[in-house]
């Protein structure tokens, strides 16, 4: 079983839907969780950075992270042509550390 | 700010030969990691360099040896390639401890 767990889709939904994305993890001792958007051929570029528990909005994004679960969502707002890519969750144990754990990523397409 | 470069973008190498590959990170970062992304396995965690020192070695075998140079810049070799090491090698730079930003990566097609 692999420390973090994303379902890889493909998600398809029309424009201007409502986007929600899942991770499950198996470490209760990661701290820091974050999402990345990778399109094709193209490295991952960081959406969301958090902290612990609860949740975090920027612009068209929030993210929610529910420890006790050991649960993260990313939910996207009028979803646009443009946000079709993958989606990656990831999260680390602590401050003084790099090292990222990655979920498989979620294929989204969002069609016009 | 000019963001992570990597550098080949491009690469093909034999079965046997070995490979360097080269990460210069956001000005003023001085902590690099580097992955591998494949189809199968995802992105997997390589090593992470900070003030020249390797701080976490993730589990691939010792073919895979990276190093930190004083201006931050680092660079990762694979020895003795195989097929499986066909890949998209990332680098990703940080502020210590802050959030980490991915360069395009350098894709490796063994033969």
């Amino acid at each position: 079983q692999k420390e973090v767990e994303q379902d890889p889709g493909p998600l398809s939904v029309p424009e201007g839907a409502i986007v929600s994305l899942n991770c499950t993890y198996s470490n209760s001792a990661f701290q820091y969780f974050m999402w990345y958007r990778q399109y094709s051929r193209k490295g991952p570029e960081l959406l969301m950075y958090t902290y612990s528990s609860g949740n975090k909005e920027d612009g068209r994004f929030t993210a929610q992270v529910d420890k006790s679960s050991k649960y993260i969502s990313l939910f996207i707002r009028d979803s646009q042509p443009s946000d079709s890519a993958t989606y990656l969750c990831a999260m680390k144990l602590s401050y003084n550390t790099d090292k990222l754990i990655f979920g498989t990523g979620t294929r989204l397409q969002v069609f016009p | 700010k000019a963001g992570v470069t990597q550098t080949p973008r491009y690469l093909i190498k034999t079965r046997g030969q070995q490979v360097t590959l080269s990460c210069s990170p956001i000005s003023g970062h001085r902590s690099v990691s580097w992955y591998q992304q494949t189809p199968g396995q995802g992105l997997q965690f390589l090593f992470e360099y900070f003030s020249e020192t390797q701080r976490n070695k993730g589990n691939f075998p010792g073919r895979f040896s990276g190093r930190q140079f004083s201006n931050s810049r680092s660079e990762m070799n694979v020895s003795t390639l195989e097929l499986g090491d066909s890949a998209l090698y990332l680098c990703a730079s940080s502020i210590q401890g802050h959030e980490q930003y991915f360069g395009p990566g350098t894709r490796l097609t063994v033969t």
